[in-house]
């Protein structure tokens, strides 16, 4: 069965703060591993990986996927209240194109 | 910007009763799928169309869960009779034909309460 995990479940930290959150994956055929960000409503989009060691960069986000070790990371800098939110990490079997998704991260962000 | 459409956007009803839920994709994709996320879950895959057929329907709870997409643009899924479990929020979301394992873009959900 695919299985995709996150850790930490939740996590607290301080205005400033840098964070790493992990995502690690089983899955039958792997295609592409995707980071949402979602706040009190749908998920929204903010990397899909599919290569590893390239590391993929939006202002303070960042992610690299590691394919030998089947996980991926999350790095938030300068961390901002407006970073408060679950992150998803979910994984592209193939085939049918099916998304299987983590449980999600629960960032807090204090000011 | 093209945004996948949900209606509506809360529902509160009471077990036994019958819901319906609409999605309408982002123009052009063929592909659309529906999820249920339970809260402080991730979202889970309930059934996913290409065009008006279905692809993946393993996880739909048969017995009282329905979905159709008859024209293959927009889709309604059904629960009927709801129970205090299927309290959750249903996610609908689309991407383009071919796209594999890529990026899926998600429309702002139903929140579901069953009393």
């Amino acid at each position: 069965e695919d299985k995709v995990v996150q850790s930490p479940l939740s996590l607290v930290v301080h205005e400033g703060d840098t964070v790493t959150l992990n995502c690690s994956y089983e899955v039958t055929n792997f295609r592409s591993l995707l980071w949402y960000k979602q706040e009190k409503k749908a998920p929204t989009f903010l990397f899909m990986l599919t290569s590893s060691g390239i590391e993929k960069k939006s202002g303070r986000l960042s992610s690299i996927l590691d394919k030998k070790e089947l996980f991926s990371i999350l790095n938030i800098t300068a961390t901002q209240t407006g970073d408060s939110a679950v992150y998803l990490c979910a994984v592209g079997p193939g085939g049918a194109q099916k998304l299987v998704f983590g449980q999600g991260t629960r960032l807090t962000i204090n000011p | 910007e093209a945004e996948v459409a949900q209606s509506p956007r809360y529902k509160i009803t009471e077990k036994s009763q019958a819901v319906a839920f609409w999605c309408d994709p982002i123009s052009g994709h063929a592909t659309l799928y529906w999820y249920r996320q339970i809260l402080g879950q991730g979202p889970e895959l309930l059934v996913q169309f290409q065009d008006e057929s279905v692809v993946d329907d393993s996880q739909l709870p048969k017995d009282r869960f329905s979905a159709e997409r008859l024209k293959g643009v927009d889709s309604t899924l059904k629960i009927q009779p709801a129970e205090l479990g299927d309290s959750a929020m249903y996610l609908c979301a689309s991407s383009p034909a071919g796209w594999w394992g890529n990026e899926q873009f998600f429309g702002p959900g139903t929140r579901l309460t069953v009393l």
